[in-house]
């Protein structure tokens, strides 16, 4: 089976750094994604780690390591409107007709 | 862009109901999914298809049967609901081809269903 661990609730404040981390347990792994959910509104892609190290895509970045199983979503220079919940998920396109399989969210506040 | 469209975006129907969830893509998107989503739970997989008439299930498909008679429509089925159905049910797609390997689901704006 799959699992993934992440955390509830991160508060930090406007301008800040954050990171959100990720533990996973799966039987086959085929890449690392997250995802951004706004109050009432759809999941939206934000990222893919198929390999390790570093993807960055403007204040956003994602990091995995295979060998420890783990991964994170580093958010720098964080605004009002990060304010959301994000998923990690295992999976993958060649995976089962890609199948993702999500973690339980981490709803992020951003204060002023 | 790619859009997937839930028929309703709320519905409340009544224990023991039949209920229909229909779903539709535009991008000639092979594969698409149903999810629930529940606080504290994030999204859980209930059915997915990577092709016409394929079906497989996902995590917690009992309760819930799906069909895919057209590539572009995923309809999601509650042969009899229950209480415990009450949740928001969220479809997706993704493609064989195109942005191959990133993971990436297209998600519709959801389907919050209250089963009294």
């Amino acid at each position: 089976g799959q699992s993934l661990e992440q955390p509830s609730e991160v508060t930090a404040v406007e301008g800040a750094i954050v990171q959100i981390n990720c533990t996973y347990q799966t039987s086959g792994f085929y890449g690392l994604s997250w995802y951004q959910q706004h109050d009432g509104g759809a999941p939206t892609f934000l990222s893919y780690n198929g390999l390790d190290g570093l993807e960055e895509t403007g204040r956003f970045s994602s990091f995995l390591s295979r060998s420890d199983s783990y991964g994170y979503l580093l958010l720098q220079e964080l605004q009002m409107k990060d304010s959301a919940s994000y998923f990690c998920a295992v999976g993958g396109i060649y995976n089962q007709g890609g199948k993702l399989i999500f973690g339980q969210g981490t709803e992020l506040s951003v204060k002023p | 862009d790619v859009k997937v469209t839930q028929s309703s975006r709320y519905l409340v129907k009544r224990t023991g109901e039949k209920v229909f969830l229909e779903c539709v893509q535009d991008m000639d998107h092979e594969n698409m999914f149903w999810y629930r989503q529940d606080p504290g739970l994030g999204l859980r997989l209930i059915y997915f298809s990577y092709d016409v008439k394929m079906k497989e299930k996902g995590d917690i498909p009992e309760g819930y049967s799906v069909s895919r008679e057209k590539k572009e429509r995923f309809s999601l089925i509650l042969e009899s609901a229950s209480t415990n159905q009450t949740s928001m049910y969220l479809c997706a797609s993704s493609g064989a081809s195109g942005r191959v390997g990133t993971g990436e689901l297209f998600f519709g704006e959801g389907s919050r269903l209250t089963v009294l």
